[in-house]
């Protein structure tokens, strides 16, 4: 157990719709970090937030958007679904974010119909 | 931006055979890290490499770090099918320092 929870863990949706995956990071730890990965696919880095502030953005579309609450949790917005945003969804924290190990939580599984 | 190129894409061994993924970068590195995920699990942090030519082990792991600090390895001797997974390298890259994933070595173990 890496101390970092991801809520749903699974999540089935239809084209067009909205969802929200949520993170609680490891106590203590002050980065989120948001990753996409597809089928048999390697990690692609979404967003990173630090103590509430966006740090760093990787390949985030449009359509997606996140933030990181005061108490350092963090939801990650997905809005106007597409077949291809099916995909395992990881949130992972580390203590500064300076390239510091990042302890992953076991991940949304996202599915849309 | 940063990018690391990690090989093979894919490893079938019998079980007991070596087994060897290379990550490698064109610029010098401050440290590397590898991570395993486990089918249907989620990356695992195993180990941070710093220093030019640093090796670890980890029982039947083994780590190193390249002298130019452009390199590394992840040698697994005798092969469980507990080894099973992907193996990803990460590098401190972007405008930010946030890590950069290799594309990871995809294991799989023949009983």
């Amino acid at each position: 157990d890496s101390g970092v929870t991801q809520t749903p863990k699974h999540l089935i949706t239809a084209t067009g719709q909205r969802v929200t995956l949520r993170c609680s990071p490891r106590s203590g730890d002050l980065s989120v970090y948001w990753y996409q990965q597809s089928l048999d696919q390697g990690l692609q880095f979404l967003i990173q937030y630090y103590n509430g502030e966006e740090r760093a953005k990787g390949n985030i579309l449009e359509r997606f958007s996140a933030q990181q609450f005061p108490d350092l949790h963090s939801e990650l917005n997905l809005s106007s679904l597409e077949l291809g945003d099916s995909a395992l969804y990881f949130c992972a924290s580390s203590v500064v974010g300076f390239g510091d190990t990042q302890y992953f939580g076991p991940g949304t599984r996202l599915t849309v119909l | 931006g940063q990018q690391v190129m990690q090989i093979p894409q894919y490893q079938h061994v019998q079980e007991g055979e070596d087994f060897t993924t290379y990550c490698n970068s064109s610029t010098t590195l401050s440290n590397i890290q590898w991570y395993k995920q486990r089918p249907g699990g989620h990356p695992v942090f195993l180990i941070q490499l710093v220093k030019s030519g640093e090796v670890k082990k980890q029982k039947r792991l083994t780590f190193q770090f390249g002298e130019a600090k452009k390199n590394s390895s992840l040698h697994i001797t005798a092969t469980q099918t507990t080894d099973v997974g992907t193996y990803f390298c990460a590098v401190r890259g972007g405008s930010q320092g946030n890590l950069i994933f290799g594309k990871g070595t995809k294991l799989s173990v023949k009983p």
